[in-house]
């Protein structure tokens, strides 16, 4: 069964430094890997998907995510943090061989940029 | 474009009452999903429409809740009767054909309590 994990609650990080939201999974198979934002009152957002090519994906708001087979990991980096950055995020798998596959969301990652 | 619509946005209601969702996605997508998501967790997917079939109903509590999408554009979801763990966001998001489920559109959510 496909799963994802994203091992910490909240980041913190001060404004200008660079952030790193974690995201491992498990799927049989190449994954299809997602990350969305959450801000409050908002429904989500989507950043960038993984399906094949280059390990380093860009998506919007200047985040990117490395795919990283060997650590099956996807985690989500941005150079220079913004306070408005501040929000949820959520990683999410696909594994799509089955017909009853689904997107699987993590629990989520509060992320909170000091000002 | 304009995003997906979802109404109420909150809801408060007795255990034991029923209530109703409505969600209107973007204009074209032919794909509608329901998801609920529990305070601290990711969003867990109910149930999946293609136009107005359903693909995918396999996590929907089909005992109490229900749904449709009759003409294949809007959607009701409803709960009767409502029990106290149903208190959670519930999100609607939809996807076009070209696009598949890796890019999801999400509405703002009805975020839904039960005393």
């Amino acid at each position: 069964a496909q799963s994802v994990a994203q091992p910490e609650d909240q980041v913190n990080v001060a404004e200008g430094n660079p952030l790193t939201v974690k995201c491992t999974y498990s799927v049989s198979g190449n994954p299809y890997l997602f990350w969305y934002v959450q801000y409050p009152n908002r429904g989500l957002q989507f950043l960038l998907k993984y399906i094949t090519g280059d390990n380093l994906v860009k998506g919007s708001y200047g985040f990117e995510a490395e795919f990283n087979k060997s650590q099956t990991s996807f985690h989500l980096k941005k150079p220079s943090a913004l306070v408005s950055d501040s929000a949820l995020y959520f990683c999410a798998v696909y594994a799509g061989f089955n017909r009853d596959d689904k997107i699987i969301f993590g629990k989520g990652t509060r992320l909170h940029i000091l000002p | 474009e304009a995003g997906v619509a979802q109404s109420p946005r909150y809801k408060i209601i007795e255990k034991r009452q029923s209530v109703a969702f409505w969600c209107n996605p973007i204009s074209g997508h032919a794909t509608l999903y329901w998801y609920q998501q529990i305070l601290g967790q990711g969003p867990k997917l109910l149930i999946q429409f293609q136009n107005n079939g359903v693909v995918d109903d396999s996590q929907l509590p089909k005992d109490r809740f229900s749904a449709e999408r009759l003409k294949g554009v809007d959607s009701t979801l409803k709960i009767q009767p409502a029990k106290l763990e149903d208190s959670a966001v519930y999100l609607c998001a939809s996807s076009s054909e070209l696009a598949g489920p890796y890019e999801q559109y999400f509405g703002p959510g009805t975020r839904l309590t039960v005393t």
